[in-house]
């Protein structure tokens, strides 16, 4: 099956530094989401990707898809406190409306 | 927009009871809704796709008549864990599909079966 690995697993971050991760795949994808989960609740929708070479924003995260359709990037800038929890990249396998989910990065920021 | 909600947040059951978990799409109508569980420090795992006025599709290894689903509107579906066992407590999340392919995922339920 699809597999989505996320790199990198865990960082370690000062406040105020900007933070990059990726997620890449086995096959291709057509569309791109990307998620955060608080620990002991549900993952929140940051940004839905559509297009390969697509750029978008959603306040001081970007992100990307890959023009080979088999990558994506997610780029926190300036980090904060509330930045802190565990990314995930999704995306539908091909044809079908079910989500593949990444491994997840988490992101620790230290005092 | 985009609301979900599940209830109850945490439950902590006898082995051998059932468990209902509720899970409603608050602002939008979705005829298919999934539910997921999350074991500590790992990624989502799908269980099963629900889909409003059919039966659920369930994913290779999960047990259907284990754990039993029904989408009897277009906002609510239930997971029933019956017969729990102290290796099904989990963290049990659902999500609801609006538009294309966004799942938008409600809080989780904790189970705890003792």
């Amino acid at each position: 099956g699809q597999q989505l690995n996320q790199s990198p697993q865990s960082m370690f971050i000062q406040e105020g530094e900007d933070v990059s991760m990726n997620c890449t795949s086995s096959s291709i994808f057509n569309t791109w989401l990307w998620y955060k989960q608080d620990p002991g609740e549900g993952p929140v929708l940051l940004i839905a990707l559509y297009k390969a070479g697509e750029l978008t924003s959603n306040g001081r995260l970007t992100a990307q898809f890959g023009i080979t359709r088999k990558d994506s990037f997610l780029n926190i800038s300036a980090s904060i406190p509330s930045d802190v929890g565990i990314y995930f990249c999704a995306g539908p396998s091909f044809g079908n409306e079910k989500l593949t989910f990444g491994t997840g990065t988490r992101l620790t920021i230290i005092p | 927009g985009a609301v979900v909600s599940q209830h109850p947040s945490r439950v902590i059951c006898k082995s051998g009871t059932s468990v209902k978990i509720e899970c409603r799409s608050l602002d939008f109508q979705a005829t298919t809704m999934f539910w997921y569980r999350q074991f500590p420090k790992q990624s989502l795992m799908l269980m099963a796709t629900s889909n409003e006025g059919s039966k659920a599709t369930y994913e290779q290894g999960v047990e259907k008549d284990k754990f039993l689903i029904n989408h009897a509107s277009l906002t609510l579906s239930t997971l029933t864990v019956t017969s729990a066992h102290p290796e099904d407590s989990s963290f049990y999340i659902c999500s609801a599909k609006q538009g294309a392919w966004e799942q938008y995922f409600g809080p989780g339920t904790r189970l705890t079966v003792t």
